[in-house]
């Protein structure tokens, strides 16, 4: 059974720095490209970022670069969002998803985990 | 950049009926969209990719038609399960795009 399980959400003040991880089983995590997906309370779905395979492309939404990095270990099956810079309106419920081989879309997704910036 | 704009953003039916939500391209992305349902306090379910097929294990009442720049999410005969947001989303060279998203609420 395909599980993504993500951890590292809270509350933060803005400007500060958060690290999200997503744990991947039930597949070969390897094999797949990986994204980052978010929803705003009340909102629709943005997405965030994506990473390729080996981790050799990488592709943000504008809103996010230069402030967070998203990368991957294929050894510990695990996905990573690094947030620098936090801003109020990066409060989100962030979800990790697994990316399908055939057409791409995002075909198995996380519970996801909640992020807050506020002072 | 490719936008995508749902319609209508609320849909308020009974059981039994069928739901037709629309979603269309700013510009032609051949039959390059899926379809996701949502609801509350959950994670997004794939429905529908390629413009008309369905994820492996949707039911049959739900299917999608469309391509270049419009598209149609059919719900036949809803159940009582299917009340629920819908989102269109859209991939291209890796760089996702969703919709709005339509609600489908129990009048």
């Amino acid at each position: 059974e395909v599980q993504l399980v993500e951890s590292g959400g809270g509350l933060v003040q803005p400007g500060g720095s958060l690290r999200l991880s997503c744990a991947a089983s039930g597949f070969t995590f390897s094999t797949y490209w990986m994204s980052w997906v978010r929803q705003a309370p009340g909102k629709g779905l943005e997405w965030v970022a994506n990473i390729k395979q080996d981790g050799s492309e990488k592709y943000y939404v504008d809103s996010v670069k230069g402030r967070f990095t998203i990368s991957r270990d294929n050894a510990k099956n695990s996905l990573f969002l690094q947030m620098n810079s936090l801003r109020a309106e990066d409060t989100a419920v962030y979800y990790c998803a697994r990316c399908s081989i055939g057409y791409g879309d995002p075909d198995y997704w996380g519970q996801g985990t909640l992020v807050t910036v506020s002072s | 950049e490719i936008v995508l704009t749902q319609s209508p953003a609320t849909l308020s039916l009974s059981p039994g009926e069928t739901a037709t939500l629309s979603c269309r391209a700013s510009q032609s992305i051949s039959s390059y969209l899926a379809w996701y349902q949502q609801k509350p306090g959950q994670a997004p379910r794939l429905l529908i990719y390629d413009a008309s097929n369905r994820a492996t294990g949707i039911p049959a009442r739900f299917s999608g038609s469309g391509s270049g720049t419009d598209f149609t999410l059919t719900i036949s005969s809803l159940e009582p399960e299917d009340f629920a947001v819908y989102y269109c989303h859209h991939r291209s060279n890796w760089l996702l795009t969703f919709g709005g998203g339509t609600k489908v609420e129990i009048k």
